[in-house]
């Protein structure tokens, strides 16, 4: 099955700088990878998602790339403020037929130092 | 803006008592979902839902756990016989049918923590 790799396990950034979270992944067929935004004790939300036929996405501060042929995605946070500390976790998916199979990485907890 | 709900947000029970969860998905919602996250680690897919079958589930997904769209609007994990290790929070998920636009999005529920003694 497929197996989702993140690195790092924690990030401390300061305001204002960027995080980089990077996930690795093993099947091929996965054609899919959302990254969830998950606050302590709350639900896991999608912040940005990325198409297998995409090599890149952004949405503003967020930005999102794929490597295919490596198998590997990163998530990108420009100028991060307090409220982006939080749990980040990547995700791949295969989507077939409409329904989805997702695979959880480990998760990045990501500490923005005012 | 629609959620997915789910209760109870707290369930506690004894090891081997039978448990069931619900959800309520979105309402134009087709594909169901739960997860379940153990206190500090990572979220695990257990089995995916639709069209009243179950349609994918993970090894984690045996016997002991079923799943039932009882009636139009509720979506129910249930767990036989509970053992300590089932103790995690489960997060139930809906999307809309295809795959165009934002339409593969899931949307998590607030999730049910189950405690296990």
């Amino acid at each position: 099955g497929e197996n989702v790799e993140q690195h790092p396990s924690t990030l401390s950034v300061q305001e204002g700088d960027s995080a980089v979270i990077k996930c690795t992944y093993s099947d091929s067929a996965s054609n899919y990878f959302p990254w969830y935004k998950q606050e302590l004790g709350k639900r896991p939300q999608l912040i940005i998602d990325i198409r297998s036929n995409v090599g890149e996405k952004k949405d503003q501060r967020i930005a999102v790339t794929l490597n295919k042929t490596a198998k590997h995605f990163s998530l990108h946070i420009t100028e991060t403020q307090p409220e982006d500390s939080a749990v980040y976790f990547c995700a791949a998916s295969i989507h077939s037929g409409g329904y989805q199979k997702v695979t959880f990485g480990t998760g990045t907890k990501l500490q923005v130092i005012p | 803006e629609p959620e997915v709900t789910q209760t109870p947000s707290h369930q506690v029970t004894q090891m081997g008592q039978e448990v069931i969860l619900r959800c309520v998905p979105i309402s134009n919602h087709l594909y169901f979902y739960w997860y379940r996250q153990i206190l500090g680690q990572k979220v695990e897919f257990l089995v995916s839902f639709y069209n009243n079958e179950i349609s994918e589930k993970s090894e984690i997904f045996d016997d002991q756990f079923s799943v039932e769209r009882p009636d139009g609007s509720n979506f129910t994990l249930k767990i036989r016989s509970t053992k300590l290790e089932d103790s995690a929070m489960y997060f139930c998920a809906s999307s809309e049918a295809g795959w165009g636009g934002r339409s593969n999005e899931q949307f998590f529920g607030p999730g049910t923590r189950l405690t296990v003694l």
